[in-house]
């Protein structure tokens, strides 16, 4: 089964600084899911990266999904507090596989 | 409903007792999927249904656990004889198909303790 190693597990950055959350996958990607979660609460759909190469951004989140389909990337320019929480990727497994897994996911602390 | 319900928001029971978790997902949505998330962890896949059909029940851990749901509506989830180690919040999504590609809309998850 596929599995998806996400790093770091905790991250904590001062307002404004910029980072980045890795996501490895054990298998090729068919389809790259970024999720949003605070604590308590659902999870917020980010973006979806389906092509080796692809980019996308939504205000100051950018994610990419690399060439080989195999890694994901999410960068955040000039954190915000707003930025914190919990940071989720997900992932189809191809073929018939619509069982959407899960990595273990990312804290994201932003201190003003 | 404009987003995926889910009922109650938070539930406290007594080892041993049964108890059921209720998923209203988008109207139209024929996906639905029950995830597990315990705390510290990520999330854990449970079951996954096409309609009123469940294709994968692999990520149910045990015989305690069953869902079942109605056309492409509702969805129970039914923990038997809860355990302490069942603590965690159950989180359903919904959509719109079997597409491989197609965004997941969460509910705001169950928050479930077993004491």
């Amino acid at each position: 089964s596929q599995e998806l190693e996400q790093s770091p597990q905790s991250l904590i950055v001062q307002e404004g600084k910029n980072l980045t959350i890795n996501c490895t996958s054990s298998k090729t990607l068919y389809g790259l899911y970024w999720y949003k979660q605070k604590y308590g609460e659902g999870l917020i759909f980010l973006m979806m990266l389906q092509k080796g190469g692809e980019e996308k951004s939504h205000e100051k989140i950018t994610a990419k999904l690399d060439e080989k389909k195999q890694q994901s990337s999410l960068h955040i320019t000039a954190s915000q507090p707003s930025h914190a929480g919990i940071y989720l990727c997900g992932a189809n497994s191809g073929g018939s596989n619509y069982k959407l897994t899960f990595g273990k996911g990312t804290l994201l602390t932003v201190n003003p | 409903g404009a987003g995926v319900s889910q009922s109650p928001s938070n539930k406290v029971t007594e080892k041993g007792k049964d108890v059921e978790l209720r998923c209203d997902p988008i109207s139209g949505h024929t996906a639905l999927y029950w995830y597990r998330q315990r705390l510290g962890q990520g999330l854990e896949f449970l079951i996954y249904f096409q309609g009123n059909s469940a294709p994968d029940k692999s990520g149910l851990p045990s015989d305690r656990f069953s869902a079942e749901r109605t056309g492409e509506s509702v969805s129970t989830l039914t923990i038997q004889r809860t355990q302490q180690e069942d603590s965690a919040v159950y989180l359903c999504a919904s959509s719109l198909g079997t597409g491989q590609n197609t965004e997941a809309f969460f509910g705001q998850g169950t928050r479930l303790t077993v004491v």
